[in-house]
Parts: C-alpha cells; sequence; structure tokens
C-alpha cells in the first residue's frame, strides 16, 4: 500500500512566477488536505477535499492560491504570481471520512523557494 | 475555536532519560480526536498515536505513553528511556466535529536526545 505521493519535492521560482504542485493520496483515502509548513512552525491547514468536492478554504488561502480534485483522487496546489512570503513546505495529506478517528497520513511535502 | 498549545519550544535530554511533552488543547465539541505526530531532520510528519474524547483510558505502547485528562484539556505524551533516534520535532493535534474533522497542530517541540 502506497503512501501519499507528492511532487515536486523541491521547487526553486522566480517572485511572479506560478507554480503547481501534485498531490496523490492513499488510494482508498476518500479525504485529502493541504497544509503549509514554516520553519519553527506546526502545519497550517488551508484547504480540504472529500471526494472531489472541497470543502473548506483557510483565510490563509489567498486568491492566489487555488485547489482542485477533479475526479476524487489526485490534487493539484496551485500559486499564481507567487510572492517570497509564499516560501514553505507545502503538505499533503490524505484520510478515510470515517472509521479511522480521521487520522491523516502526510506525504514528503513540497518545497517552495520564492527568489 | 479549536486550538492546540504546546507550551514546550525545545527540550534537550540524555540517553535512556524519560521525557514528556505536554498539549493542552481547547474545543467547545463533545466529541474530537488528539494526535501526537512526529517530524524528524528529513521532514515527513508520522502519525504516532491517536486518543479519542471518550476515552480517557491511559494507555502505553512500547516505548510511548500517553495521559488524556478531559478535566484539564491535557493530553501529554511520554517518551521512556529516550534514545538518540527520538530526536525530531513533536506535533500534537486536534480534530473536531464542529470543524468538519479537520486537523490542526500546536507549534510543535523540538527534543533533542544527546548520547
Amino acid at each position: 500500500d502506497t503512501g501519499v505521493s507528492q511532487n515536486p519535492r523541491h521547487k526553486i521560482t522566480k517572485r511572479g512566477q506560478n507554480v503547481t504542485f501534485r498531490c496523490d493520496p492513499i488510494s482508498e483515502h476518500n479525504r485529502l488536505y493541504w497544509y503549509r509548513q514554516t520553519l519553527g512552525q506546526g502545519p497550517e491547514f488551508l484547504t480540504y477535499f472529500q471526494n472531489e468536492a472541497q470543502l473548506e478554504k483557510s483565510r490563509l488561502l489567498s486568491d492566489r492560491f487555488s485547489a482542485e480534485r477533479p475526479k476524487g483522487s489526485f490534487s493539484t496546489l496551485e500559486i499564481q504570481r507567487t510572492e517570497q512570503g509564499d516560501s514553505a513546505m507545502y503538505l499533503c495529506a490524505s484520510s478515510l471520512s470515517q472509521g479511522s478517528g480521521n487520522t491523516i497520513y502526510f506525504g514528503e511535502g513540497s518545497w517552495l523557494t520564492v527568489v | 475555536a479549536q486550538k492546540v498549545t504546546q507550551a514546550q519550544t525545545e527540550i534537550s535530554v540524555v540517553e535512556k532519560e524519560d521525557v514528556t511533552l505536554d498539549c493542552v488543547y481547547e474545543t467547545r465539541d463533545t466529541t474530537y480526536y488528539l494526535f501526537w505526530y512526529k517530524q524528524p531532520p528529513s521532514g515527513e510528519l508520522v502519525f504516532l498515536i491517536r486518543r479519542n474524547s471518550f476515552d480517557e483510558q491511559n494507555e502505553i505502547s512500547g516505548r510511548y505513553s500517553w495521559n488524556f485528562q478531559k478535566s484539564t484539556s491535557s493530553f501529554n505524551f511520554t517518551i521512556t528511556a529516550s534514545q538518540v533516534v527520538d530526536s525530531a520535532v513533536y506535533f500534537c493535534a486536534l480534530s473536531e466535529a464542529t470543524g468538519g474533522f479537520k486537523t490542526i497542530f500546536g507549534a510543535g517541540t523540538r527534543l533533542f536526545v544527546k548520547a
């Protein structure tokens, strides 16, 4: 059983460029989450999906951020017009909505550096 | 609103010492889950333990044990006979029914175990 997979693992981009991250959750998991983590901080919730429906978005998710999960399987997180403050690790996680106490399992994360 | 507080920023112990990591949470829900995650230097968040709000029985799993007390809203985590490989950042997390069971994290406690 494969875990949560994220790519790319590292991305360096110039300010103003767009970037997209992909997440493939654990195959039977119907919930998928995006978090952001900066150095010395805990993961901050950004958004989550149940199947293809985006159920909640954090105030942290500005208009430049968009997440999709078109077929209820993989998800993408796009950041438009990147700013230096977007530099962080973007974490994807997945879970079952029932039966596992909503335990979420994380991928290895995607590091973004905006220069 | 849900909140998790980990007052200890860093803890340093010598190998074989026992160490307890503190966690205090806030929630208005009666149904919620509490978690501990470990983030080693490699960066991936690893699930360690889960407790639901209806079960205050404390348990031991190998070198890990936890003390869940609803009266004080605390969920402390103890590592017995610490080892160098336990060096990591440990995060306490809370998932509540009202929040759609999204999981929020504390700021983390960095544990250094010296040989």
